[in-house]
């Protein structure tokens, strides 16, 4: 089955600070890659995700490349706000079919302070 | 717009007690899936069901049954709850565009 290797946290930035969150995979075939967002007391939402190799997904600010050759997908991103404080997760799913199978990394804990 | 409704939001149980946690999406979704999340642990996957009178076991199934008679419903069993259910529980599904939608959550104490 797939896994993840996800960056540990937590991650503590000042606002407007680089972010970089570290996640390799090992998949079967191809999978899709998906970033999702937790913030305080919600559930998941999705925040970016690259379906094929070389892809970049993008959402507020956010980037992540799907690097086939690395079996990478780390997300970054310019300039943090405080209103990006959550927990992180990296998750590929299984490529084909209709079983749209996720698995997470552990989740990474941002926090930004002003 | 409702999405994935998961009911109740919070439940305290006893151990031993039997409890159902509902699950319900309006987006005509095929795939839907049960995690739990602990702390260190990230989610795990429960049970999944690629469609109405289909599962199969995820990664943690002991303890638990799921059903799915319908699309819109795929409820969580627990047959006789132990402290290590203690856990917040997710409901999640996905169409053809691979999106996962998820719910808000059942915060589950087993005391």
């Amino acid at each position: 089955g797939n896994s993840v290797t996800q960056m540990e946290g937590p991650v503590t930035l000042s606002e407007e600070a680089f972010l970089t969150i570290n996640c390799t995979y090992t998949a079967t075939g191809y999978p899709s890659l998906f970033w999702y967002v937790q913030y305080p007391g919600e559930g998941l939402q999705l925040l970016l995700k690259a379906t094929k190799a070389d892809d970049k997904g993008s959402n507020k600010g956010f980037e992540a490349t799907y690097r086939k050759e690395t079996t990478s997908f780390h997300l970054e991103k310019g300039s943090v706000q405080v209103s990006d404080s959550a927990v992180y997760f990296c998750a590929p799913m299984n490529s084909g079919g209709s079983n749209y199978k996720l698995t997470f990394g552990k989740g990474t804990l941002l926090t930004v302070n002003p | 717009n409702a999405g994935v409704t998961q009911t109740p939001k919070f439940q305290v149980l006893k151990t031993g007690q039997s409890m159902t946690l509902q699950c319900a999406q309006d987006m005509n979704h095929e795939y839907m899936s049960w995690y739990r999340q602990d702390p260190g642990m990230g989610l795990r996957l429960i049970h999944y069901s690629v469609g109405a009178g289909i599962t199969d076991q995820g990664e943690v199934p002991n303890g638990y049954n799921v059903s799915r008679s319908t699309t819109e419903d795929f409820p969580l069993r627990l047959l006789s709850a132990a402290p290590s259910q203690t856990s917040v529980y997710f409901c999640a599904s996905s169409g053809r565009d691979r999106e996962a939608f998820f719910g808000q959550g059942t915060r589950l104490t087993v005391v």
